[in-house]
């Protein structure tokens, strides 16, 4: 059984450019959530997909934006950066019967200068 | 709205100490809350889940209450060793596949 990987793990960019990570979930698991952890907090929910669907979202502004394809990895798209979008991005998968943890991947550090 | 305080947000300790982490929300109505750990700059691991029937978990060193009707659950470290600093971090989610809603974390320190 494989578990969540996120690529890349380091990824520095410039204000206003356009960012895509990319998640593969656990083998078996058809739900991928994603995150942003700024320094210091704990991680805050950006969205959930769900058999490629977007199921639920968090506070954040139209510009953060995500897919998920049918073998279930999902990528999270991130346009005209700012300076507050520097954080750890996070994904999340699981079984999506609402019993199952949620396994997080490595995560990807996004810098936005 | 669902918020999680951790309390203490740092705790330095000598090696061999037993510490205890708290961890409160506001909505008793959770589905499951769960326990991390997070080593800098990485992700997070998994250490215990309490589903909402029960009241704690226990893994190798680590023991996790849950009092859903205070909304409180605790995290008790045995015997503590240098291996053990990062952060903590609990988090609950109030339905079957609901966002998790996580604490700011504990910033563990272990001295040898």
């Amino acid at each position: 059984e494989t578990g969540v990987t996120q690529s890349p793990t380091h990824l520095i960019k410039t204000r206003g450019q356009q960012v895509t990570l990319r998640c593969s979930s656990q083998s078996g698991h058809n739900t991928v959530s994603w995150y942003q952890q700024a320094l210091g907090q704990g991680p805050q929910f950006i969205f959930q997909y769900y058999r490629e669907e977007e199921n639920g979202r968090g506070n954040f502004p139209p510009r953060f934006s995500g897919l998920q394809f049918p073998n279930y990895s999902s990528e999270l798209n991130v346009n005209a950066l700012e300076l507050d979008d520097s954080a750890l991005y996070l994904c999340a998968s699981s079984s999506g019967d609402g019993t199952d943890t949620q396994y997080f991947g490595p995560g990807t550090r996004l810098t936005v200068l | 709205k669902q918020e999680v305080t951790q309390i203490p947000a740092a705790l330095s300790v000598p090696e061999g100490e037993n510490l205890v982490l708290n961890c409160s929300f506001t909505d008793s109505a959770i589905y499951n809350l769960q326990w991390f750990r997070q080593d800098p700059g990485k992700g997070l691991t998994s250490l215990l889940l309490i589903q909402s029937s029960q009241r704690e978990q226990t893994s190798g060193r680590l023991n996790a209450s849950l009092d859903k009707s205070s909304g409180r659950s605790t995290l008790y470290i045995a015997a503590s060793q240098p291996g053990d600093s990062a952060t903590y971090l609990c988090a609950v989610w109030n339905s079957g596949n609901t966002p998790l809603v996580f604490g700011k974390g504990t910033r563990l320190s272990v001295i040898a």
